[in-house]
């Protein structure tokens, strides 16, 4: 059955310094999502992609975050200046249509600790 | 916007007996609940879902209702197991738009 994959598993990085997290999601969906969810805390949305373009972003995604589709399989998530407070799992995840009728497929998130 | 709330934070059940998690959302424009079951350090899985025309659905052991009226949407497991355990997240989704997820309930099924 396929999945939506991402890369690294595990990122550790310092204060000010940017990160990608990069996430390969199902092949023939068209939506794709990144959420996070702080540990203990609940999964919160960040933003939605369809047709190379963000469809919906929420509050916490701000200038810092950015997202991108560079070729046909990936889709990356950049943090420019991370704070203490981005320190998260991120998960990616895609799905077929429209979030009103199905399912997202969630990957196995990346674990993103800022020091 | 919409805003989901979930009850219980945390739940213990004895193996075999029924667990029940309840959910209620604010946007009357929500069409879809989904379930999801997150298992520790692991990504969150799609349980069962419901569309708001429908009241009902069940599918094994599990069992999700619907009350579009009083929006509010729960959770049925019945003859729980070990492998229940783990944590549960509802959600909303308004049409067009993105998941709004509960806070999340802690079940632990003890033997």
């Amino acid at each position: 059955e396929p999945e939506v994959t991402q890369t690294p598993s595990h990122q550790v990085t310092q204060m000010g310094q940017e990160v990608i997290l990069r996430c390969v999601p199902i092949s023939n969906h068209l939506y794709f999502y990144w959420y996070r969810q702080i540990l203990g805390q609940k999964v919160e949305f960040l933003v939605s992609f369809y047709n190379n373009e963000i469809s919906e972003k929420s509050e916490i995604f701000d200038d810092q975050f950015s997202v991108e589709r560079p070729d046909g399989s990936n889709f990356t998530l950049k943090i420019r200046s991370t704070k203490l407070e981005d320190s998260a799992m991120y998960f990616c995840a895609s799905s077929e249509f429209l979030t009103g009728g199905n399912e997202q497929f969630f990957g196995p998130g990346t674990r993103l600790t800022v020091l | 916007g919409e805003n989901v709330e979930q009850h219980p934070s945390t739940l213990s059940v004895q193996e075999g007996d029924s667990a029940v998690i309840k959910c209620t959302y604010s946007d009357s424009a929500s069409n879809y609940f989904p379930w999801y079951k997150q298992e520790l350090g692991k990504r969150p899985q799609l349980i069962i879902d419901i569309r708001s025309n429908v009241g009902e659905k069940k599918d094994q052991r599990i069992a999700v209702t619907l009350n579009k009226t009083a929006k509010h949407f729960s959770l049925h497991i019945t003859e729980t197991q070990p492998e229940d355990s783990a944590v549960y997240f509802c959600a909303a989704s308004p049409y067009g738009q993105n998941f709004v997820f509960g806070p999340g309930t802690r079940l632990s099924v003890l033997p």
